[in-house]
């Protein structure tokens, strides 16, 4: 079955560097996401893309966070200058449409630790 | 009940028997409701879905209950077996969507917990 993979599954960074998340999602699905998981707590969204530009962002996705398709496989999610509270599990999703029909399929997230 | 911070509410059964893990939602509005599974070191993995026409629905061992008076959602699993063990969310499409899901917004989690 295919599913949404995420490198790396572990990234440990200094407090200020900037970091970027990477998520290959399924491949004939057309909408994006990116939640983020604080260890214990519960999901939360931070952004949606569609089409090659952000349909939707939470409070949450500050001026600090970016996204980009560099390609037509990859999906990133750049952290420009980290700060310890981005300590969390970094989940990425896709669907193929935003029909209530086709839910979001998420990968295994990339753990960030900020030192 | 609520949880916070690391204390997730956990629900212990033991092999074989049903487990219902329930989840109250937030907004009356809101018309499409999914539940995942969390193993651990994993991502949330789907379930099952439904849309807020309807009040249950039924998928391989799993059923959703939903009771929109309440704004309350249950999964029921039969028969359950240890591999059913992880934490389990409930999540919803906020109203504004229409007939899209949007983001989506979780619930915190339920611990189900599975003895042999």
């Amino acid at each position: 079955e295919p599913e949404v993979t995420q490198t790396p599954s572990h990234q440990v960074t200094q407090m200020g560097q900037e970091v970027i998340l990477r998520c290959v999602p399924i491949s004939n699905h057309l909408y994006f996401y990116w939640y983020r998981q604080i260890l214990g707590q519960k999901v939360e969204f931070l952004v949606s893309f569609y089409n090659n530009e952000i349909s939707e962002k939470s409070e949450i996705f500050d001026d600090q966070f970016s996204v980009e398709r560099p390609d037509g496989s990859n999906f990133t999610l750049k952290i420009r200058s980290t700060k310890l509270e981005d300590s969390a599990m970094y989940f990425c999703a896709s669907s193929f449409t935003e029909s209530l029909n086709q839910p979001q399929h998420f990968g295994d997230g990339t753990r960030l630790s900020i030192l | 009940g609520e949880s916070v911070g690391l204390h997730l509410p956990t629900l212990s059964v033991q092999e074989g028997d049903n487990s219902i893990i329930n989840c109250a939602y937030s907004n009356s509005a809101s018309d499409y409701f999914i539940w995942y599974k969390q193993e651990s070191g994993k991502g949330p993995q789907f379930i099952i879905d439904i849309r807020s026409n309807m009040d249950k629905r039924q998928g391989q061992r799993v059923t959703v209950l939903l009771n929109k008076t309440v704004k309350h959602l249950s999964l029921q699993i039969a028969a359950t077996q240890p591999g059913d063990s992880a934490v389990y969310f409930c999540a919803e499409t906020p109203p504004n969507y229409g007939g899209s899901q949007g983001n989506l917004i979780f619930g915190k989690g339920t611990k189900l917990s599975v003895k042999p």
